[in-house]
């Protein structure tokens, strides 16, 4: 099966800071995915991150804030930008590479303080 | 869109079986299972296509009504091993993408 890492699996950082989360697949896949888990909440989508062209972004979410990387069809980064507490959640990247089947990456703990 | 899960939690004892639904008012195109335990990422269970087909993993099986535009995740003679929060995620036809939308999330305890 495909293989994704993803990195830091967790930080604490401090409000007003920034973090990139890196997310690297073993194979060639069009579109990779950045999704957000709150505490006890379920996986909200972030954005798509399409090699070639610029991240369409889900509603509530904005490239200032969240800007995504997709340098080549197997690397992604997500930047969580002037943290706040509120943005302490699991992130996770995922990718379809056989069309069917998403795969996710470990997640990243952030903790804001 | 979000789907719906029902129920939201449930407490099953060791060998029991026990039914996670998942509804949604807009046509699918596939329907992904999930479990993903505390503090780890979501673990790929299976995945149904439209065509009302079901499927097995040992035992948890589910299937897929597209009429009723819902899905439904059997888990028999649970083990200890299947506690968890279980997660539908839908990919809607005519999406263009294989974005997945999930549910809430069904929160499993089984107990010996």
């Amino acid at each position: 099966s495909a293989v994704i890492s993803q990195k830091p699996s967790r930080d604490i950082c401090q409000r007003g800071t920034s973090l990139t989360i890196q997310c690297q697949v073993d194979s060639q896949v069009t579109m990779m995915f950045w999704y957000r888990q709150q505490p006890g909440q379920s996986l909200t989508l972030i954005a798509t991150a399409n090699q070639g062209s610029e991240a369409t972004y889900e509603s509530g979410f904005v490239i200032d804030k969240f800007p995504i990387s997709r340098p080549n069809l197997t690397f992604s980064t997500l930047t969580v930008s002037n943290m706040s507490p509120e943005d302490s959640s699991i992130y996770l990247c995922s990718f379809v590479p056989l069309g069917q089947e998403t795969f996710f990456g470990q997640g990243t703990r952030l903790t804001v303080v | 869109q979000q789907p719906v899960q029902s129920p939201q939690a449930v407490i099953l004892r060791e060998g029991e079986d026990a039914v996670i639904n998942c509804s949604s008012s807009k046509a699918l195109y596939s329907v992904h299972w999930y479990r993903q335990k505390h503090g780890e990422a979501p673990v790929f269970l299976m995945i149904l296509l439209k065509g009302g087909e079901q499927k097995g993993h040992e035992k948890i099986s589910a299937s897929f009504n597209e009429k009723k535009q819902q899905s439904s995740l059997y888990l028999t003679a649970s083990q200890l091993s299947y506690s968890g929060t279980y997660f539908c995620g839908t990919v809607y036809s005519g999406a263009g993408s294989y974005q997945l939308t999930f549910g809430k999330g069904t929160k499993l305890s089984v107990i010996p």
